[in-house]
């Protein structure tokens, strides 16, 4: 079966720091990888996906991710975060037209 | 503008009542869902619908129904037999066209109980 491991819960910040919000996965099958931000009582908003291609994924906001398929790992990563990008991200996995199945959020909090 | 919509924002649920939550996209996308957000639990998925008139439960259906009559609507009825209600609930749709394949989010409905 599919999971997917989030390996911290809470990461804070300085604001101009550059930030690493890590998610491992487990599946023996070909996967599609996604990182969603949530901001406070709002839906859910795509941030960036991996169907196949190149392993480094650029999505909006300035984050990008790697695909490492030997470590099962997606990690999300920004070089210089704002006081906006504090939210909940979400990574998630699937099979092709497989369920979705998230982690358990990190808490990214980025001070001044 | 394409999306999903969800109403209401707020819904307020007294005990032995049934409440239904509204889900509506006009994104043309067959598969639906709905999935229940506690703190620290991430996403847990209710039910999801790949096609009208047809629908599957998924993690935690108990005390929760749905309906697909149409493309666009995905009602979910919180019943009285759902004893903690109190959460965030998210409709998504999904576009699941090759390179295209991604879930998208509605706005979501708090559910509280009075």
């Amino acid at each position: 079966a599919q999971s997917v491991t989030q390996l911290d819960s809470q990461v804070p910040v300085f604001e101009e720091a550059p930030v690493e919000l890590r998610c491992n996965y487990s599946s023996s099958v070909s996967v599609y990888l996604f990182w969603y931000v949530q901001y406070p009582n709002q839906g859910l908003q795509l941030l960036l996906k991996y169907l196949s291609g190149s392993t480094l994924v650029k999505g909006i906001n300035g984050f990008e991710a790697e695909f490492n398929k030997s470590q099962t790992s997606f990690h999300l990563r920004k070089p210089s975060v704002h006081i906006s990008d504090t939210a909940e991200y979400f990574c998630a996995v699937t099979e092709p037209r497989g369920k979705l199945i998230f982690g358990q959020g990190t808490e990214l909090s980025v001070k001044p | 503008d394409g999306g999903i919509t969800q109403s209401p924002k707020y819904l307020f649920r007294k005990e032995g009542q049934n409440v239904t939550l509204s889900c509506e996209q006009n994104l043309n996308h067959d598969a639906m869902y709905w999935y229940r957000q506690d703190p620290g639990q991430g996403l847990r998925l209710i039910y999801y619908s790949q096609i009208v008139n047809d629908f599957q439960k998924g993690d935690i259906a108990e005390g929760y129904s749905v309906s697909r009559e149409k493309k666009e609507s995905f009602p979910l009825t919180v019943t009285s037999a759902q004893k903690n209600p109190t959460a965030f609930y998210l409709c998504a749709s999904r576009d699941l066209g090759g390179e295209r394949e991604t879930q998208y989010f509605g706005p979501g409905t708090r559910l509280l109980v009075l």
